[in-house]
């Protein structure tokens, strides 16, 4: 079935630091790709979004390409700040938009 | 961007009542909501597809009984946990699917904290 791995957390980086996620995903036919964003005690917000190989999404600096070769969509950020500090979340979204498989989360720490 | 409620925001309730939790969309028309269980530190465990004028599509290992949900109108669905348990104690979070456009994306509400004593 479908399903999503990202690496785990937490990751603890210092500000202006590079970010890189790694996710990547098992899915049969050509699924939907996002990193959803959640800061403590607050639901999931979609930070960024793909909906065919190659795209590349992006948002508030983050960005994520959708790599079919490798069924990946790594999340980076080139210089990290404290307002950051989240868990995010890489999901899958199947060819009928039904269902949505979440990786565990990796939270991330950032130090001023 | 489209809006999704969800209420109570937090709720603790005495073992073996029932609690109710509502999630609207407040600005689009949803056919479809979708309800999640997340446990600490811990992804969102997708428990049942709800779907306007039918019955919901529970995840495998859901009680249905005990989860029981109802999505009476386009812009409301609800999740009522009967009998609840400690076992119950989670962060509920409901979405909403924007369907009819080419986003392809779910809306999610603020969650519900449910504490079960």
């Amino acid at each position: 079935g479908d399903s999503v791995t990202q690496m785990e957390g937490p990751v603890t980086l210092s500000e202006e630091a590079f970010l890189t996620i790694n996710c990547t995903y098992t899915a049969t036919g050509y699924p939907s790709l996002f990193w959803y964003v959640q800061y403590p005690g607050e639901g999931l917000q979609l930070l960024l979004k793909a909906t065919k190989a190659d795209d590349k999404g992006s948002n508030k600096g983050f960005e994520a390409t959708y790599r079919k070769e490798t069924t990946s969509f790594h999340l980076e950020k080139g210089s990290v700040q404290v307002s950051d500090s989240a868990v995010y979340f890489c999901a899958l979204s199947g060819g009928n938009f039904n269902k949505f498989y979440f990786g565990s989360g990796t939270k991330l720490n950032v130090k001023p | 961007g489209a809006v999704v409620s969800q209420h109570p925001s937090r709720v603790i309730c005495k073992s073996g009542t029932s609690v109710k939790i509502e999630c609207r969309s407040l600005d689009f028309q949803a056919t479809t909501m979708f309800w999640y269980r997340q446990f600490p530190k811990q992804s969102l465990m997708l428990m049942a597809t709800s779907n306007e004028g039918s019955k919901a599509t529970y995840e495998q290992g859901v009680e249905k009984d005990k989860f029981l949900i109802n999505h009476a109108s386009l812009t409301l669905s609800t999740l009522t946990v009967t009998s609840a348990h400690p076992e119950d104690s989670s962060f509920y979070i409901c979405s909403a699917f924007l369907s009819g456009t080419s986003s392809y994306e779910q809306y999610f509400g603020p969650g519900t904290r449910l504490t079960v004593t």
